[in-house]
């Protein structure tokens, strides 16, 4: 059974720094481009980063390049979200997600269950 | 500020039929496949239509998705109260070199 499961999320303060993790299972993590989503308290799904399986391709969304870092270790199956400079707007859940085996083209077809990250002074 | 616009909500009664607009642009829409998302209230997204007009395994044939040019459409035929949920859409951006998704959709069954 596939499962995402993300940690790291709690409070700080506005310029500080958080690192996300999602440790991933039931699959061949290596093979899998990965992405990180997040969705601010009652608003929609903003897609932030993804990382192609061998770290070949990096993507940022605007919002967050220059302060955010994606990264992975497939030794660990794991997924990281380096988050520095943090501001009160990007106070949200973040979602560890796997790019879907379906076809080649985007979409996500696993999901984890999300952890919140809260900057607030 | 999202790139894909949906409408804020769509309601019918129980049996009904839905459907769920996603407008975009020539370097999302225009050039890439669209998928569809499930979100349950306090649940994490569900993949619920990828490439456009594909179903997932497990994914009742109630939904359905299609594209023309820039736009997508997701339907939902017979609908059920387990039905009710934020919809979105989503796709690449070649421009952006990024994903983007819509504004979100919220489905109430009456």
């Amino acid at each position: 059974e596939v499962q995402l499961v993300e940690s790291g999320g709690g409070l700080v303060k506005p310029g500080g720094s958080l690192r996300l993790s999602c440790a991933a299972s039931g699959f061949t993590f290596s093979s899998y481009s990965m992405d990180w989503v997040r969705q601010a308290p009652g608003k929609g799904l903003e897609w932030v980063s993804s990382i192609s399986s061998t770290t070949t391709y990096i993507y940022y969304a605007d919002s967050v390049k220059g302060r955010f870092t994606i990264s992975r270790d497939n030794a660990k199956n794991s997924l990281y979200l380096q988050m520095n400079s943090l501001r009160a707007e990007d106070t949200a859940v973040y979602y560890c997600a796997r790019d879907g085996e379906y076809s080649s083209n985007w979409h996500f077809d696993y999901w984890g269950q999300g952890t919140l990250v809260t900057v607030s002074s | 500020q999202s790139v894909l616009t949906q409408p804020p909500s769509v309601s019918a009664a129980p049996g009904q039929k839905v459907t769920i607009s996603c407008s975009g642009s020539s370097s999302n829409i225009g050039k890439n496949y669209v998928s569809w998302y499930q979100q349950l209230p306090g649940t994490a997204p569900k993949l619920l239509i990828y490439d456009n007009n594909e179903r997932p395994s497990g994914i009742p044939d109630r939904f359905s998705g299609s594209k023309s040019g820039t736009s997508a459409t997701l339907g939902i035929t017979g609908l059920q109260t387990g039905d009710e949920a934020d919809y979105y859409c989503g796709t690449w951006d070649s421009s952006l070199s990024a994903g983007v998704f819509g504004t979100g959709t919220k489905v109430t069954v009456l």
